[in-house]
């Protein structure tokens, strides 16, 4: 249980393009995602959290104007990199909460490999 | 703020070893303690969590983790490692503040090669 999947695995755009990425949890239902980037050998770096039917909320530093994200559903959250640049290539990893409150827990998708030529 | 920190980078042991990951986190409240592991080409895979009451927990794959909160820590443990077990492994904090939740932070990884 508790699955969540993630589409595209990898992308190659070139400068200037938008890249839509999907993040699904395929056996329960999430009101809550979140989207992390991971840059190479350091940990994840939250961007935003995504609340299902209404605004994400942005990390600090995280623009949000280029980093758009849609939580349509209970089991869809998607992010696009718009405009995107070669310093946007990177690891970009969802999750989704299960549970409320003090017993959340995150799942985590398989990840998205973007990179900007 | 939260911080979490795991001081071994990399750990290279032999086959049926016994295995400690340090964590240790900074937040003075209550806090939800995890661990995750990401074996090579894979996702982000839930070992362990802890919420409350019994400070050692059990997790998947014969791995425990103990919770001192005096200490601030959360070390993983597994008695005897096998090969399968080379992974990158991350200790994860999320702190509670007045009903309300902090995001969860991640702490840089430790990469654990196992040799056979």
């Amino acid at each position: 249980g508790a699955v969540v999947s993630q589409h595209p695995s990898r992308v190659i755009c070139k400068s200037g393009t938008s890249v839509k990425i999907e993040c699904r949890s395929l056996d329960f239902q999430a009101t809550t995602m979140f989207w992390y980037r991971q840059f190479p050998k350091q940990s994840l770096m939250l961007m935003a959290t995504s609340n299902e039917g209404s605004k994400a909320t942005y990390e600090q530093g995280v623009e949000k104007d280029k980093f758009l994200i849609n939580h349509a559903s209970l089991t869809l959250s998607t992010l696009t990199v718009t405009s995107a640049h070669p310093e946007d290539s990177s690891f970009y990893i969802c999750s989704a909460s299960l549970g409320a409150g003090v017993r959340e827990t995150q799942y985590f998708g398989p990840g998205t490999r973007l990179l900007v030529l | 703020a939260q911080s979490v920190s795991q001081h071994n980078h990399h750990v290279i042991l032999s086959e049926a070893a016994s295995l400690e990951l340090g964590c240790n986190y900074s937040y003075g409240g209550t806090v939800n303690l995890f661990w995750y592991v990401q074996y090579p080409g894979q996702h982000l895979q839930l070992l362990l969590k802890y919420f409350s009451g019994d400070p050692l927990v059990k997790g998947i794959k014969g791995f425990e983790a103990e919770f001192i909160k005096s200490k601030f820590s959360f070390n993983l443990r597994k008695p005897s490692v096998q090969w399968s077990d080379t992974a990158e492994y991350f200790c994860a904090v999320k702190g509670w503040y007045g009903g309300a939740t902090n995001k969860l932070i991640f702490g840089t990884g430790t990469l654990l090669a196992v040799q056979p």
